[in-house]
């Protein structure tokens, strides 16, 4: 089973405009949650994790129990934000679980 | 180079070669996986190795041989591969049961199969 959704495959912004990259999980216990962010011709990194709460790059995640949501936001979308992101779920145990990705586009 | 290195990053081989790919980390962490990113796929975990035991295969394929002599290597044999086989293969380490644990990737090695 998908154990991390990400809807969108593509999103376009455009530059100064608010952006929301939506994550949504599957797991029964206390997960621990983190956006990965890959620019072009780089290495997949680590942006931010929940645990930490902090905001990286002018980037924050909320980690909603409720509605099993972690969704990337960020007010203000610069030119240099386009890459693609990840949403990872790490079960504590064996691995961790990857969403399919979401190609964040900011049009100048 | 600190954190992850893969060894090639690029290559291509003809569908009856055997060759390896290789990861290093230098980050002292006790879990290894190798990942294949393919272009219209999400990211696909492959194996995982904790303290050098694989706990996990993800139903791959036999013609990819994962070994894992130590903490710190990582190996990916191909053998006998076939054209949808092409990806970028990443390898990644973290720390498991660490209080906060993270995945550290490689740059990834360009596979091609011609």
């Amino acid at each position: 089973a998908q154990r991390v959704t990400q809807p969108e495959k593509l999103l376009s912004v455009f530059k100064g405009a608010p952006v929301e990259l939506k994550c949504n999980y599957s797991y029964s216990g206390s997960p621990e949650l983190f956006w990965y962010v890959q620019y072009s011709r780089q290495r997949l990194q680590l942006l931010l994790r929940h645990i930490s709460r902090e905001s990286i790059k002018g980037f924050t995640a909320d980690l909603n129990k409720g509605e099993t949501s972690f969704h990337l936001k960020k007010p203000f979308a610069q030119e240099e934000d386009s890459a693609m992101y990840y949403c990872a779920l790490d079960d504590t145990g064996n691995q961790f679980y990857f969403g399919t990705g979401t190609s964040l586009t900011v049009i100048p | 180079e600190t954190g992850v290195t893969q060894t090639p990053r690029h290559l291509v081989m003809g569908m009856t070669n055997k060759k390896s790919l290789k990861c290093e980390q230098h980050l002292g962490h006790n879990a290894m996986y190798w990942y294949k990113q393919s272009a219209k796929k999400p990211l696909e975990l492959m194996f995982v190795y904790n303290f050098k035991e694989q706990t996990e295969n993800n139903s791959v394929p036999s013609r990819f041989s994962p070994e894992c002599p130590n903490s710190s290597h990582l190996f990916l044999h191909l053998h006998t591969l076939q054209p949808e086989d092409s990806a970028l293969y990443l390898c990644a380490s973290s720390q498991r049961f660490d209080a906060e644990t993270e995945a550290f990737f490689g740059q990834g090695t360009r596979l091609t199969v011609v």
